[in-house]
């Protein structure tokens, strides 16, 4: 069973200043099948990032993902006041089919 | 515009079985894509618990496996999840999915989420 980690748990940081989030899978991720996921309190999921690096329909380009294998990476360039939320990675292709990473929550400072 | 929407009974006693029902709109289940079911303990991560194709064809997590059965009804464009012999640990908000060319592009629409809660 494929086991996601990711870290920091909390970032406690500024609108305007640079994030980065890390997701380290306990196995090679199949082909680089890696999403991310925006979530805010009292609301579902919302897709941010898929395959690595693609964005999904809607979200701006301060928000970039990259990595391959097991280590992957979320960056959002400038914080703006509505990424403040918790941010989750998941895998797709491994056992189980689809596996969430715990979060990362990023907290204005 | 892709909705779903999730329904069922708010409150399930421990042992009996929990039945919810995600409705599609704006989008017709037939024209492909398999659908998910997902679950967010209070305070707690997500977990996967399977996804069914609009022919029936379906894959499960395997821890829950023994306990998990999705379904599809076409003619009523929705898909539904039984989870049988429930305990507290299966309190938790339950959303419905879309899984993005059949899941590499990832979780691309997602219903707003029925909390369920088990207690006697």
């Amino acid at each position: 069973e494929i086991v996601l980690t990711q870290s920091p748990g909390t970032l406690s940081l500024s609108p305007g200043e640079r994030a980065t989030l890390s997701c380290r899978a306990g196995q090679r991720v199949s082909s680089d099948y890696l999403a991310w996921y925006q979530q805010k309190p009292g609301q579902p999921p919302r897709l941010v990032i898929y395959g690595t690096s693609s964005r999904a329909t809607g979200i701006p380009d301060r928000f970039s993902g990259s990595g391959s294998g097991t280590d992957f990476t979320l960056t959002i360039s400038r914080l703006e006041p509505e990424d403040f939320a918790v941010y989750f990675c998941q895998q797709y292709g491994s056992s189980p089919l689809f596996a969430f990473g715990p979060g990362t929550k990023v907290e204005i400072k | 515009q892709v909705q779903l929407q999730e329904s069922g009974p708010g409150l399930v006693k421990p042992s009996e079985t929990l039945s919810l029902t995600c409705v599609v709109s704006g989008f017709s289940i037939n024209q492909g894509y398999y659908w998910a079911w997902i679950r967010q303990p209070p305070g707690g991560g997500l977990e996967w618990f399977g996804s069914i194709y609009h022919s029936g064809g379906t894959y499960h997590n395997p821890s829950l496996m023994s306990r998990v059965s999705i379904s599809v009804d076409t003619s009523k464009n929705q898909f539904s999840l039984k989870l049988s012999s429930v305990t507290a640990a299966d309190t938790a908000v339950y959303y419905c999915a879309r899984q993005a060319s059949g899941g590499i592009a990832g979780l691309d629409y997602w219903g707003q989420g029925v909390l369920v809660t088990v207690s006697s």
